[in-house]
């Protein structure tokens, strides 16, 4: 079992619709990231999420961190071929230098 | 550029034999991790370091072993080798020390026949 959840696994969706992807546990997190990834490349920073309660937007994606510093979600508005790719959450757990991950959100966008 | 080199990029071994992963960072962070990642698993952590000497254990840490002699260098060793251990291996290095922001090399393919 993972540390951190992530649903769902796969996403097809049509060009301009929107979605979200969430990221779940039952620790606590002192901040946790999304990533995106490309086949063949290793992981990219998006964003740094680390107050509860917080909400980042860049551009046309929307992430926010639980109040309770459990859970986070990825809303992505309008998507776009150009959206596809593996999305990964992950963590730093609360008084812990190991950073752990979801298994990832494989998400395709169809023009 | 997070200055992240990974070697090999691609290895193809055997069954019981020894295999060493570098990873070499220029940015002298003090945090580094090794990864592996496999198809409905996501990154798994294998091993980390917090200096130099100084290293712990992730969530998948049997059959692997690393060493940290200097602060660029963090290797991964495979002391004998199988096939559950094909995989892609990831390096990382923390980026800021409080938010734990992560940044990776480009990867090693192994595989072990």
């Amino acid at each position: 079992t993972q540390l951190l959840e992530q649903s769902p696994q796969f996403l097809s969706i049509q060009e301009g619709e929107n979605l979200t992807v969430y990221c779940n546990s039952s620790s606590v997190f002192s901040s946790l990231q999304w990533y995106r990834q490309e086949p063949g490349e290793g992981p990219v920073l998006l964003v740094t999420v680390v107050t509860g309660g917080e909400v980042k937007k860049l551009k046309r994606l929307t992430f926010q961190f639980g109040d309770a510093r459990k859970d986070s979600s990825l809303h992505i508005t309008a998507a776009q071929p150009g959206d596809t790719g593996l999305y990964l959450c992950a963590g730093r757990v609360y008084n812990n230098n190991d950073m752990r991950f979801g298994a990832g959100t494989r998400l395709t966008v169809k023009p | 550029d997070a200055g992240i080199t990974q070697s090999p990029r691609h290895k193809v071994t055997e069954t019981g034999t020894p295999v060493t992963l570098r990873c070499h960072q220029t940015e002298n962070h003090r945090y580094m991790y090794w990864y592996r990642q496999d198809p409905g698993h996501g990154l798994r952590l294998i091993h980390y370091s917090y200096g130099v000497k100084d290293t712990d254990k992730g969530e998948v840490s049997d059959g692997y072993s690393v060493s940290r002699s200097k602060t660029e260098d963090f290797l991964l060793t495979l002391e004998s080798a199988t096939s559950s251990q094909t995989s892609v291996y990831f390096c990382a290095i923390r980026g800021e020390p409080n938010t734990g922001e992560l940044f990776f090399g480009e990867g090693s393919r192994l595989t072990v026949l």
